[in-house]
C-alpha cells in the first residue's frame, strides 16, 4: 500500500518560514491535499490540488508538488499557526484514500 | 452553511456493534461523495470509507473491510456507518467528511464534521 512519510515535528520562530514534507514513491504524478488541525478541533483544508488554497486561508500558506516530495510552507508564521498538519492522497491502485502521519508545528 | 453533525458514538463492549450517523445540510447531498474518517486517542488520521454520490462505489480501509459497512440516504441528507465486530483498536474519534466531487476517489475532504467518540471497552 502506499506510503505517506511525515516528519513527526518542525519548529519555527514566528514571523519565519515553516516548511513540511510529505514524502512519496513518485507523489508528484498524485494530487496532494493538506490539512491544518488545531487541539481539539476537526481538521480544516488548507490547500487542494497541490498549491490551491480554500477560501478563507491566507496567502501565507502555500504548496507544492514534485518528484517524491510535496511540501506544504508557511510564510511569516504566527502563533495561531502553531497545529498539526496532515497531507493526503488517492491512491489508485488499492482504492485507498492516505494520509500522512502528521506533522505537530510548534512556534517558538 | 455547510454542516456536516455526527451522531451515535459511545461505549461498546469489544465484538458489540454500533451505527454511526451524520446529517448533511447546507448543500447538495446527493451530489457529493462522502467519507468516515477516524482519529484514535493522541494518534494521526486514518481513513475509513468512502461512498460515491449515488452509493455505486464504496471503498474501505483494509483494517475495518468486512466489520464495516458505509451507507447514505439521500432523501434524508444522511450518512451512516454500521460497526460490527468492534475492536480495542477501533476507539477513536469519528469524523464525516464531505468530499470534493461525486466520485469516491482522488478528492480532498472539505468540510468535515466536529466527531463522535467510539469507545471500545470491556
Amino acid at each position: 500500500s502506499y506510503v505517506l512519510t511525515q516528519p513527526p515535528s518542525v519548529s519555527v520562530a514566528p514571523g519565519k518560514t515553516a516548511r513540511i514534507t510529505c514524502g512519496g514513491n513518485n507523489i508528484g504524478s498524485k494530487s496532494v491535499h493538506w490539512y491544518q488541525q488545531k487541539p481539539g478541533q476537526a481538521p480544516v483544508l488548507v490547500i487542494y490540488y497541490d498549491s490551491d488554497r480554500p477560501s478563507g486561508i491566507p496567502e501565507r500558506f502555500s504548496g507544492s508538488n514534485s518528484g517524491n516530495t510535496a511540501t506544504l510552507t508557511i510564510s511569516r508564521v504566527e502563533a495561531g499557526d502553531e497545529a498539526d498538519y496532515y497531507c493526503q492522497v488517492w491512491d489508485s491502485s488499492s482504492d485507498h484514500q492516505v494520509f500522512g502521519g502528521g506533522t505537530k508545528l510548534t512556534v517558538l | 452553511e455547510v454542516q456536516l453533525v455526527e451522531s451515535g458514538g459511545g461505549l461498546v463492549k469489544p465484538g458489540g456493534s454500533l451505527r454511526l450517523s451524520c446529517a448533511a445540510s447546507g448543500f447538495t447531498f446527493s451530489s457529493y461523495s462522502m467519507n468516515w474518517v477516524r482519529q484514535a486517542p493522541g494518534k494521526g488520521l486514518e481513513w475509513v470509507s468512502s461512498i460515491s454520490s449515488s452509493s455505486s462505489y464504496i471503498y474501505y480501509a483494509d483494517s475495518v473491510k468486512g466489520r464495516f459497512t458505509i451507507s447514505r440516504d439521500n432523501a434524508k441528507n444522511s450518512l451512516y456507518l454500521q460497526m460490527n465486530s468492534l475492536r480495542a483498536e477501533d476507539t477513536a474519534v469519528y469524523y464525516c467528511a464531505r468530499a470534493s466531487g461525486a466520485a469516491a476517489g482522488d478528492n480532498w475532504f472539505d468540510p468535515w464534521g466536529q466527531g463522535t467518540l467510539v469507545t471500545v471497552s470491556s
